[in-house]
């Protein structure tokens, strides 16, 4: 299977903590991405890095991308009980066409 | 922003019938449209492949009978579970991207399925 791993499987911060999840791959990739799924909906595209990207940053977000290690990072800073959700990463295999691969993905549930 | 309208939310049928579930790009023409799987607190599975105007594409394990994909337009696809099992039970999830964007997806809302 060429699904991502992602962890923690789950994370439980305080608000205001900053959160880390990590997401590691098997093969080469063209550009990785972070979506956000609240519970029973469907995904929320947060950012994008491209395979030539090291590091990328979006508001509270930061991700990094290592491409000779196949894993990336997603930070969420300073974060706030509306970023309770499964944060996933995805990605599309070099050579995959617009395929869409997902990571395992990861729990986060930011308690006031 | 380009919007996906996924419907119904919900559905609950009983067993042995069939349900369709549509996938609207409400803002965009959707040159291609995925449909997924997605069992509770696990991953997103891609299911198929639908380009407008020809045979979806199938992931291995997926019965192409089964989960019937239909994509007549650019703006609608559509997704037929057929004799329905409650092992069908689960989140369905379509996406929709335009042509040359490897990176401009736009996921549906989703629809839980519960086959009784």
């Amino acid at each position: 299977s060429q699904q991502g791993e992602e962890d923690p499987q789950a994370l439980s911060i305080q608000e205001g903590e900053n959160a880390t999840m990590n997401c590691s791959y098997k093969t080469s990739i063209n550009n990785l991405q972070w979506y956000r799924q609240n519970s029973g909906r469907g995904l929320v595209h947060l950012i994008l890095i491209r395979s030539n990207e090291r590091e990328k940053h979006s508001g509270r977000l930061r991700v990094t991308l290592d491409t000779s290690k196949k894993s990336s990072s997603l930070l969420i800073t300073a974060s706030r009980a509306a970023d309770t959700a499964s944060y996933f990463c995805a990605y599309i295999l070099t050579g995959g066409g617009n395929k869409l691969t997902f990571g395992t993905g990861t729990q986060l549930k930011v308690e006031l | 922003g380009a919007v996906v309208s996924q419907h119904p939310s919900w559905v609950i049928c009983k067993s042995g019938t069939s349900v369709k579930i549509e996938c609207r790009s409400l803002d965009f023409q959707a040159t291609t449209m995925f449909w997924y799987r997605q069992f509770p607190k696990q991953s997103l599975m891609l299911m198929a492949t639908s380009n407008e105007g020809s045979k979806a594409t199938y992931e291995q394990g997926v019965e192409k009978d089964k989960f019937l994909i239909n994509h007549a337009s650019l703006t609608l696809s559509t997704l037929t579970v057929t004799s329905a099992h409650p092992e069908d039970s689960s989140f369905y999830i379509c996406s929709a991207t335009m042509q040359g964007k490897s990176y401009g997806y736009t996921f549906g809302s989703g629809t839980r399925l519960t086959v009784v």
